[in-house]
């Protein structure tokens, strides 16, 4: 592995069914975090954590969760998916500094909720 | 409330200069970071300003006014590879970086 990786590249999901997507990263970064990308709209933080075994809320959390266990995995779930979370999923890392936070983004997750 | 705004799209020609600009209203400031991410693709980082001023780097280069809340991306030598979106991002007071929607180039031969 080098880098991010995500799994699955893409899916199509009935409403109502539970889903993770799951992102993993081999450069040791402290920070790691989970995006939205909608059509014109900028990318929205929807969960993230800066350190393993902690987690925070970000712009737009409502319907996922997150857990970090460890330094390399940082899988979002989907609870009970509905139409209005189709989007374009993109986890990133960073070394998590506190004045130089370039973060590293996976190929992200195309997901449709039908 | 935090914003940044930059144009929705832009058309410019190969071979010639193009620049992008970015404003933005946040609270607290950790730099400016300019991504550019083709289509499909994920964003890829590209310049980084937390002074005041011009950085360079190659082709690209990123200035940024803090007083003003104003970077701009300028992109010579236009080649057809650089049709893009140009994403920019600015750190907030929690180091949380804040995006704007992005600015679709469209290089024309």
């Amino acid at each position: 592995i080098a880098g991010i990786t995500q799994a699955p590249t893409s899916q199509i999901l009935a409403a109502g069914r539970r889903m993770t997507l799951r992102c993993t990263q081999d450069m040791r970064h402290n920070a790691m975090y989970w995006y939205r990308q909608d059509l014109g709209l900028g990318l929205r933080l929807i969960h993230y954590s800066n350190t393993a075994g902690t987690t925070g809320k970000g712009e737009v959390p409502d319907g996922y969760s997150v857990s970090r266990a460890n330094t390399d995995d940082f899988p979002l779930t989907l609870a009970s998916a509905v139409p209005s979370q189709t989007s374009v999923y993109f986890c990133a890392s960073s070394d998590g500094g506190a004045d130089y936070n370039e973060q590293f983004f996976g190929p992200g997750t195309r997901l449709t909720v039908l | 409330g935090q914003n940044i705004d930059q144009p929705t799209e832009m058309t410019a020609t190969e071979g010639a200069i193009v620049q992008i600009n970015c404003t933005y209203q946040t609270s607290g400031f950790n730099g400016l970071f300019w991504y550019q991410q083709h289509a499909g693709e994920a964003p890829t980082f590209l310049s980084y300003n937390v002074l005041d001023g011009l950085e360079e780097k190659g082709r690209f280069s990123s200035f940024l006014s803090r007083s003003k809340g104003y970077s701009y991306l300028l992109l010579k030598e236009l080649q057809m590879k650089d049709s893009a979106s140009y994403l920019c991002a600015v750190g907030d007071s929690n180091y949380q970086l804040i995006w704007g929607a992005g600015t679709k180039l469209i290089i024309k031969p």
